[in-house]
């Protein structure tokens, strides 16, 4: 089956600083990636949908500056959580569809923990 | 009605036992509906879809009942490899797969 994976699994920073979380699809074309959030006892909620080489959709509440989603290729985005306070904690997934569009992997996700 | 709601759980059962849960949804226009597991700290994994009156995959048994506007998880001779959250997932109507809203989950523990 189809393989996603992120980088880091786990981070653990300072207020204040900045973040990057990388989901690849490593063996197909990820025509579309989603990014979501996971906090403690809740749902995923989905926070923004990227289609390689234009701009992230983002849902409503979630602010698009503090959290910058780069999709430059098919096989790569980014989230960037921009000056990460400890509200931000949390575990992050990705998930692709590929051209089919017929079903979304899953990242194995990032928890970030900001003190 | 929130989109999608489920009994958080958690559903204590012993090794062997038949459980069910259920997953309520607000669009009667939904069309397709998915069952989810996910382990703590771990991805959600897709278990199951359901997009007419139900679904079989062993001991799994996922119905759909249109009109009252759930789908159940029927899980039988429980394992306890079983032990997880089940996460109910129903597509915005119009979206295709590749939006997803996510219910809470219920979590199963199934005991020795």
């Amino acid at each position: 089956g189809a393989v996603v994976s992120q980088h880091p699994s786990w981070v653990i920073c300072k207020s204040g600083t900045s973040v990057k979380i990388e989901c690849r699809s490593l063996d197909f074309q990820a025509t579309t990636m989603f990014w979501y959030r996971q906090f403690p006892k809740q749902s995923l909620m989905l926070m923004a949908t990227s289609n390689e080489g234009s701009k992230a959709t983002y849902e409503q509440g979630v602010e698009k500056d503090k959290f910058l989603i780069n999709h430059a290729s098919l096989t790569l985005s980014t989230l960037t959580v921009t000056s990460a306070h400890p509200e931000d904690s949390s575990f992050y997934i990705c998930s692709a569809t590929g051209t089919d569009g017929n079903e979304q992997f899953f990242g194995p996700g990032t928890r970030l923990t900001v003190l | 009605r929130k989109e999608v709601e489920q009994d958080p759980g958690p559903f204590n059962v012993p090794e062997g036992a038949t459980v069910a849960f259920n997953c309520t949804y607000s669009n009667s226009a939904s069309q397709s509906f998915f069952w989810y597991r996910q382990d703590c700290r771990k991805e959600p994994k897709l278990l199951m879809s359901v997009y007419s009156s139900g679904n079989e995959d062993g001991r799994f048994t996922a119905q759909l009942n249109r009109a009252s506007q759930y789908i159940s998880l029927l899980i039988r001779d429980s394992k306890l490899s079983d032990s997880a959250t089940y996460l109910c997932v129903v597509p915005p109507v119009g979206s295709g797969y590749s939006t997803l809203t996510f219910g809470k989950g219920t979590m199963l523990l199934v005991s020795p």
